[in-house]
């Protein structure tokens, strides 16, 4: 099915250590994005892309990088891994950037940091 | 910055009736889109209902409605015949029509409880 695919679902870091989230759309969309979502914080834009090649910061940026070297993958990295980052990490992309665009999720990454 | 409020963290409705969630947004912006958002447990975020702002005429889905209040900056959503499977996160959700890069604003959430 079309759609968003986050991978991987779950994952366990040690603090200190780093790790790559991947998402891939397989709906030619322009816009993608990388949320979290954290118990009475409803989700927060870390970063979001408007084309491949292209990247910019959202609300929380800090601690993340991304990359879009593909107009279909967007990956989301932790360079060095903090308890802070423990979040349900969700990807989405809409076609352009029209307000009325629906955006598409993922189903959601678990990360936990130790 | 745009913000989105739900007041309401847990809200809860008996089966087969009615519940209004309310949310409220502040913009300055006149052209903009509001969303409703549903997550069920399995965190899938789905799309229950979307409003544009220069429409007049409240949004329905089947048994969702909106009442969306411009001048009060308010955008609530009505559920009625509560079923089972309503239980969810419900997130509201603001986007501005104006700009080309205009991520989605998301108040906190309410999560609503269907008893049976």
């Amino acid at each position: 099915n079309a759609g968003v695919t986050q991978t991987p679902k779950f994952r366990v870091l040690k603090t200190g250590q780093s790790m790559t989230l991947l998402c891939a759309q397989d709906m030619n969309h322009e816009y993608m994005y990388w949320y979290r979502q954290d118990p009475g914080m409803g989700l927060r834009l870390i970063h979001y892309s408007v084309g491949e090649g292209t990247t910019a910061k959202g609300e929380v940026p800090d601690g993340y990088n991304v990359s879009r070297l593909k107009k279909q993958n967007f990956l989301l990295g932790l360079e060095s891994a903090a308890p802070s980052q423990t979040s349900v990490y969700f990807c989405a992309s809409s076609l352009h950037y029209s307000g009325a665009n629906v955006l598409t999720f993922g189903a959601g990454s678990r990360l936990t940091v130790l | 910055a745009q913000t989105v409020t739900q007041s309401q963290p847990e809200m809860s409705v008996q089966e087969a009736e009615t519940v209004t969630l309310s949310c409220t947004y502040d913009t300055s912006e006149s052209d903009y889109y509001l969303f409703w958002y549903k997550q069920p447990p399995s965190r899938q975020m789905i799309l229950v209902i979307r409003q544009e702002a220069y429409k007049q005429q409240n949004a329905t889905e089947n048994r969702f409605s909106v009442n969306f209040q411009k001048a009060a900056k308010s955008f609530s959503l009505k559920i009625s015949d509560s079923q089972l499977g309503d239980a969810a996160m419900y997130f509201c959700a603001y986007r501005s029509a104006n700009s080309g890069n205009t991520p989605l604003v998301f108040g906190k959430g309410t999560r609503l409880s269907v008893i049976a």
